[in-house]
């Protein structure tokens, strides 16, 4: 059974370039959320999408964007990077329910220079 | 707004115990989850409250109570793998989750 994986490992973008990263659930799954980790800091909460549709969104800009496919996979695209957009990207499936855990992937490490 | 509150950093010995507090205010509540992250890598979940009292999962317990506002993890016979951060999170209304900062956790021989 294949938990949650992401893609890529690691990336490295300068300022003003758009980045997108990649997400697949776990098996069973059709819920996904992404977050974002700087170091030494607890996850924050970007956005959700359930049924190819953004169910709930965090405080974060617009830059910020996503995608599910009806496969149920999801792409999280930030446009315009900032220096401060330096963070682990966190991906987490769940099943529809509010009350589900969520089970997180590997992550992204992505480095804005 | 919400906060969620747990130590920096806390410092055991192998064998031990440890408990990790969590206190949070927050608009809504539907449950609360405890995960480990080692350095670089994923959180992993540990256990998930939602009614008071205390719920036992192997060496490791959480217990929770919902009119304090106030959550512990509790690690008995600490093993040097339990090195990491421990994260409290809360569930509020809706599917998303609000971590605290993390409590790095060190354990010594």
């Amino acid at each position: 059974d294949a938990g949650v994986t992401q893609s890529p490992t690691h990336l490295i973008k300068t300022r003003g370039q758009q980045v997108t990263l990649r997400c697949s659930p776990k098996s069973g799954h059709d819920t996904v959320s992404w977050y974002q980790q700087a170091l030494g800091q607890g996850p924050q909460f970007i956005f959700q999408y359930y049924e190819e549709e953004e169910r709930q969104r965090g405080n974060f800009p617009d830059r910020f964007s996503g995608h599910q496919f009806p496969n149920y996979s999801s792409e999280l695209n930030v446009n315009a990077l900032l220096l401060g957009d330096s963070a682990l990207y966190l991906c987490a499936s769940s099943f529809g329910s509010d009350t589900d855990t969520q089970y997180f992937g590997p992550g992204t490490r992505l480095t804005v220079l | 707004g919400q906060n969620i509150d747990q130590p920096t950093e806390m410092t055991a010995t192998e064998g031990a115990i440890v408990q990790i507090n969590c206190t949070y205010q927050t608009s809504g509540f539907n449950g609360l989850f405890w995960y480990q992250q080692h350095a670089g890598e994923a959180p992993t979940f540990l256990s998930y409250n939602v009614l008071d009292g205390l719920e036992e999962k192997g060496r490791f317990s959480s217990f929770l109570s919902r009119s304090k506002g106030y959550s512990y993890l509790l690690l008995k016979e600490l093993q040097m793998k339990d090195s990491a951060s421990y994260l409290c999170a809360v569930k509020e209304a809706g599917n998303m989750l609000t971590f605290g900062g993390g409590t790095r956790l060190m354990v010594k021989p």
